[in-house]
């Protein structure tokens, strides 16, 4: 198998810009992660998904962020508008119990 | 104060030692308990997980789980350059629940 992919592995953008990244799981994972990843703050988990549905977003940091599981193989996390402090490396993740995750290369968001 | 306490370090220590790194948490309720490594600019990888308490080992790798304590460590023997990483502990109630996550602890390897 490929792994977790996810696109693009980098995005620099301006402040006010919408940001989508995407992510493709593991086939025959049921689960899907998304985390934020900062020096300050370390690993967050932003939402996570089991058979598609959301099954927890407290983590997501406010209304700016967005996020969709359409099927088992795609989902998308959007941020619209993009500030700086969003600046961060985004990370998926997949698995089929929640606690042997494999996770994406992530992408290196830059807001400026 | 968080659920899971992990000292970010860094910790240096020269090849061939044996390394210890360790997690305390606060939740009685966690039941997984898990070792990722995660190399700069890639994504974490797991290293090890143990259900409830016990050692469990892999090659140089001993993972504990003190439950009474609620103390996890990891023990690496004979370290090499190539085990230079920040390493994360992770916590569950269950293989259905969200796994909370330390600050990872840095270590480096000296040759």
């Amino acid at each position: 198998d490929a792994g977790v992919i996810q696109s693009p592995r980098h995005e620099v953008t301006e402040m006010g810009q919408e940001v989508t990244l995407r992510c493709k799981p593991i086939s025959g994972h049921d689960y899907l992660f998304w985390y934020r990843q900062t020096m300050m703050r370390g690993l967050e988990l932003l939402i996570y998904f089991n058979n598609n549905v959301p099954i927890d977003d407290s983590g997501m940091p406010e209304d700016r962020f967005s996020a969709k599981m359409p099927n088992a193989s795609f989902s998308t996390l959007k941020i619209q508008p993009s500030e700086p402090r969003d600046s961060a490396v985004y990370f998926c993740a997949s698995s089929r119990q929640t606690y042997e995750q494999y996770f994406g290369p992530g992408t290196r968001l830059t807001v400026t | 104060q968080k659920e899971v306490e992990q000292d970010p370090g860094p910790l240096s220590v020269p090849e061939g030692a044996i390394v210890s790194l360790n997690c305390t948490y606060s939740n009685s309720a966690f039941q997984y308990f898990m070792w990722y490594r995660q190399y700069s600019r890639k994504g974490p990888e797991l290293l090890m997980y143990t259900y409830s308490s016990g050692n469990k080992e892999d090659g140089r790798f001993t993972a504990q789980v003190d439950k009474s304590s609620k103390y996890i460590s990891l023990f690496i023997r004979d370290s090499q350059p190539s085990d230079s990483a920040t390493y994360l502990c992770a916590m569950s109630r269950g293989s259905n629940y969200q796994l909370i996550w330390g600050a990872g602890t840095k270590l480096i390897i000296k040759p």
